[in-house]
């Protein structure tokens, strides 16, 4: 069974700092990986997602993420957060041809001015 | 395109009554997801539907909760006689193919409070 750990449950950082949001996974098989973003009381929105080729996957509002099999990591970074930035985010893999997505517990990312 | 829509988006119930929770998935998509986030924990998933089919329903509790997709109209999530432990968010999540790499677009979610 696969699984996912958010490290942090959350993260506080002053606007334009940059910030990274960490992500663990087990499986033992090749998988995809998601990190999604929650706004409060709203449903989750896709920020981006690695599937295969280049470990570096740029998603929207400026998010990247990095693919590190090695470590089976899937870390969240921006270079320079904005208030509109707080919200919850959540780490997700799927599996092969598998779509349940497993998610990790969420980080809340609080931007503070 | 209008996204993936859920209502009510807000639901108040006493102990022991019924909550139906309504889903109407992307222009296109004929795959239907429902996932249950539980206060502090992520989303977990609890069934898998395309029109007219449980594919899946590995995730949903054996009683008291039942989960449809008709030919016409949304998919809806039934939870007979709630109980306190039922109180969540319920999101539905709607996909134009199933696949692990497939992307599954999520509606704003139902949050179920039981007194």
């Amino acid at each position: 069974a696969q699984s996912v750990t958010q490290l942090d449950s959350q993260v506080p950082v002053f606007e334009e700092a940059p910030v990274e949001l960490r992500c663990n996974y087990s499986s033992s098989v090749s998988v995809y990986l998601f990190w999604y973003v929650q706004y409060p009381n709203q449903g989750l929105q896709l920020l981006l997602k690695y599937l295969s080729g280049s470990t570096l996957v740029k998603g929207i509002n400026g998010f990247e993420a990095e693919f590190n099999k090695s470590q089976t990591s899937f870390h969240l970074r921006k270079p320079s957060v904005h208030i509109s930035d707080t919200a919850e985010y959540f780490c997700a893999v799927s599996r092969g041809s598998n779509y349940k997505l497993t998610f990790g517990k969420g980080t809340l990312l609080t931007v503070n001015p | 395109n209008a996204g993936v829509m859920q209502n009510p988006r807000h639901l108040v119930r006493r102990r022991g009554q019924e909550a139906r929770l309504r889903c109407s998935p992307m222009k296109g998509h004929s795959h239907v997801y429902w996932y249950r986030q539980l206060p502090e924990e992520g989303l977990k998933f609890m069934v898998y539907l395309q029109k007219e089919n449980i594919i899946d329903e590995s995730g949903m509790p054996k009683e008291r909760f039942s989960a449809e997709f008709p030919k016409e109209g949304p998919s809806i999530l039934r939870i007979q006689q709630v109980v306190r432990g039922d109180s969540a968010a319920y999101f539905c999540a709607s996909s134009p193919s199933a696949g692990g790499a497939d992307t599954q677009y999520f509606g704003p979610g139902t949050r179920l409070t039981v007194l």
